[in-house]
């Protein structure tokens, strides 16, 4: 069966500082990769998604990058992170019946 | 791109209860997804249903996809059904969630 990993769980970074949030899916390939971000106020809101290896769209201009480097790996990266980078980040994949499935997430809090 | 709207925006029961949560969206959609959020934050899988009428135990999911809504019933909640709702419809490769329903229920 399919599983999605998603480290760390909590992290506190200085302003300024750079970010790295790794997520890996197993038992499946060529998914569908995701990231969301979940600020106070409920909505989830689309960052990144990847069709492939190498294939990243951004939905939202930000401080944020993202990479896939491998077939079932997404980073989410930062230079220098902002105090309004802080929120809850979720990894998401889906097959070919595009039903998305959620990792536990990220509690970032940038200080 | 796609608008969400879901209602109503927070929801308080007495254990026992019955509710419906609705989505509504202003565009055709590939398919739609419920979700739940638990306490911890996790987004467990609660319906993959584009279309047509899904039931998993006491909760139920059926969206009019022609008509552009989604509605989720929970019938006599519990207080382990706490927590906020969200549907999440999907336009080509990406969902665009609501910004959900809370719900509070209270033994």
């Amino acid at each position: 069966s399919q599983t999605i990993h998603q480290w760390p769980a909590t992290l506190v970074q200085p302003v300024g500082s750079p970010l790295s949030l790794e997520c890996t899916v197993e038992g499946t390939s060529n998914p569908n990769l995701y990231w969301y971000r979940q600020a106070a106020g409920r909505g989830l809101q689309l960052l990144f998604y990847s069709v492939g290896i190498g294939q990243i769209s951004s939905e939202v201009p930000q401080n944020l990058s993202a990479s896939r480097p491998q077939d079932r790996q997404f980073i989410l990266s930062s230079k220098k992170l902002l105090l309004s980078d802080s929120g809850f980040y979720l990894c998401a994949w889906s097959g070919q019946i595009m039903e998305a499935f959620f990792g536990q997430g990220t509690r970032l809090t940038v200080v | 791109g796609i608008q969400v709207e879901q209602s109503p925006p927070d929801l308080i029961l007495q254990e026992g209860a019955n509710s419906t949560l609705r989505c509504n969206f202003s565009d055709s959609v590939n398919n739609l997804q419920w979700f739940h959020q638990n306490p911890w934050g996790q987004l467990i899988n609660l319906f993959y249903i584009p279309s047509g009428t899904k039931q998993n135990g006491r909760l139920s999911a059926t969206t009019v996809a022609t008509e552009r809504y989604s509605l989720l019933y929970i019938s006599s909640s519990q207080t382990t059904d706490s927590g906020v709702y969200f549907c999440a419809p999907r336009e080509y490769s990406t969902l665009t969630f609501g910004k959900g329903t809370m719900l509070l229920v209270s033994p």
